[in-house]
Order: structure tokens, then C-alpha cells, then sequence
């Protein structure tokens, strides 16, 4: 299977803009999918088939890909977005891989 | 409303067995595929195994294959796995996924997940 690269950490001021990447070799043929997960809470889905929202989740999450990497964007940041995202997809025999996680800080 | 609510976890001594129910409500449980993802004690989320609606595909993770069976219930609406000759690196919490469907397709990503359910495995 393949692997799904994610920077450890990244911090942002309240308001400001928070991108996190995750790079993979077989995101151009699949779909990406971004989960939220606060300390001892389950997984939340926000973005699926790379750019698309879920009822529910605010505007300011927004999802992109270009190539090998896809990107989650959280615009005008807001303290209860602090929380570990993860990013998946899945490769031709129908594997499921998640990303190594990002930590998001809110400063 | 999406319940997933699982069971079954607890304290097991290594090659010991166990065997995690996922109970699920508010959606035609025979029209998803279903998934367990397990998250190591502060790492992150990997995935275990995942089953079709019908049983006719199931996948697991090569960490488990050979010692972890899926398995569902429709007419329950229950999903199922069943973990053998378990490990100290298998101690984790289990969760129970659904796939995403929208518009009459099946992706191969998550929209539902339960609280989950600890397992640890020690002597």
C-alpha cells in the first residue's frame, strides 16, 4: 500500500489561515478525505471527495487538490478548530490509509 | 440520526481472544459497507478492516490478516470482529465506520464513526 505524508504541527493566530497538506503518490486517482478529531473524541468528518463539505461543517473548512498533494484549508481560524486532522484514501485493492496527522494548534 | 454504538472491549492477556460488536441505528444498515479503524494509545488512526453490505468483499489490514475476522449481521444490524492470538501492539480503541454514499455511489472514504471501544492487551 502506499503512504500518506502530513506535516506533524501547525500553529495559527485566531482568524488567521490554517493550510495543512497531506502528499501521497496515489491521491491523483483517489479521493481524499479529511477528519477532525478533538482529545478523546471520535473522528469528524469535514471534507470528502477532496473539496466537498459535509451538512454541518462550517465554511471556513475547505479542501483542494493538486497533483499529488491535497490540502485542507481552515480560513479565519477559531479555538475550537484546535484538534488532530487526518487526511485518507484508499489505493486500487481497496485498502484504506490514513495520513500521519496534523496537530493544530491555536495560539 | 447515525448511532454507531460498539462493545466488547476490555483487558485480555496476550494470544488471547475477543470478539467486538458494533451496533448501528438510523440508516439501512444492509446498504453500507462498514469499516473498523483502531488508534494505538497516542497515535494515530489506522485502519483494520472493512466488509461490503452483501459480505461478498472483505479487506483487512496485513498487521491483522490471518488472526482478525470480520463479520455482519444484517438482520441485526450489527457488524463484527473477531481478534485472535492478540498482541500488545494490538491494544487500541476500536472504532466502527461507515462508508460514505451520496447520490447512489460508494466512495472509498468514512462519513460515521462510533466513540469506540478499548482494548488492551497486557499480562
Amino acid at each position: 500500500s502506499f503512504e500518506l505524508t502530513q506535516p506533524p504541527s501547525v500553529s495559527v493566530s485566531p482568524g488567521q489561515t490554517a493550510r495543512i497538506t497531506c502528499s501521497g503518490d496515489a491521491l491523483p486517482k483517489q479521493y481524499a478525505y479529511w477528519y477532525q478529531q478533538k482529545p478523546g473524541q471520535a473522528p469528524v468528518l469535514v471534507i470528502y471527495k477532496d473539496s466537498e463539505r459535509p451538512s454541518g461543517i462550517p465554511e471556513r473548512f475547505s479542501g483542494s487538490s493538486s497533483g499529488t498533494t491535497v490540502t485542507l484549508t481552515i480560513s479565519g481560524v477559531q479555538t475550537e478548530d484546535e484538534a488532530d486532522y487526518y487526511c485518507q484514501s484508499a489505493d486500487s485493492s481497496n485498502t484504506y490509509v490514513f495520513g500521519t496527522g496534523t496537530k493544530v494548534t491555536v495560539l | 440520526e447515525v448511532q454507531l454504538v460498539e462493545s466488547g472491549g476490555g483487558l485480555v492477556k496476550p494470544g488471547g481472544s475477543l470478539r467486538l460488536s458494533c451496533a448501528a441505528s438510523g440508516f439501512t444498515f444492509s446498504s453500507y459497507s462498514m469499516n473498523w479503524v483502531r488508534q494505538a494509545p497516542g497515535k494515530g488512526l489506522e485502519w483494520v478492516s472493512s466488509i461490503s453490505f452483501s459480505t461478498s468483499y472483505i479487506y483487512y489490514a496485513d498487521s491483522v490478516k490471518g488472526r482478525f475476522t470480520v463479520s455482519r449481521d444484517n438482520a441485526k444490524n450489527s457488524l463484527y470482529l473477531q481478534m485472535n492470538s492478540l498482541r500488545a501492539e494490538d491494544t487500541a480503541v476500536y472504532y466502527c465506520a461507515r462508508d460514505h454514499c451520496n447520490g447512489g455511489s460508494c466512495y472509498a472514504g468514512i462519513d460515521y464513526w462510533g466513540q469506540g471501544t478499548l482494548v488492551t492487551v497486557s499480562s
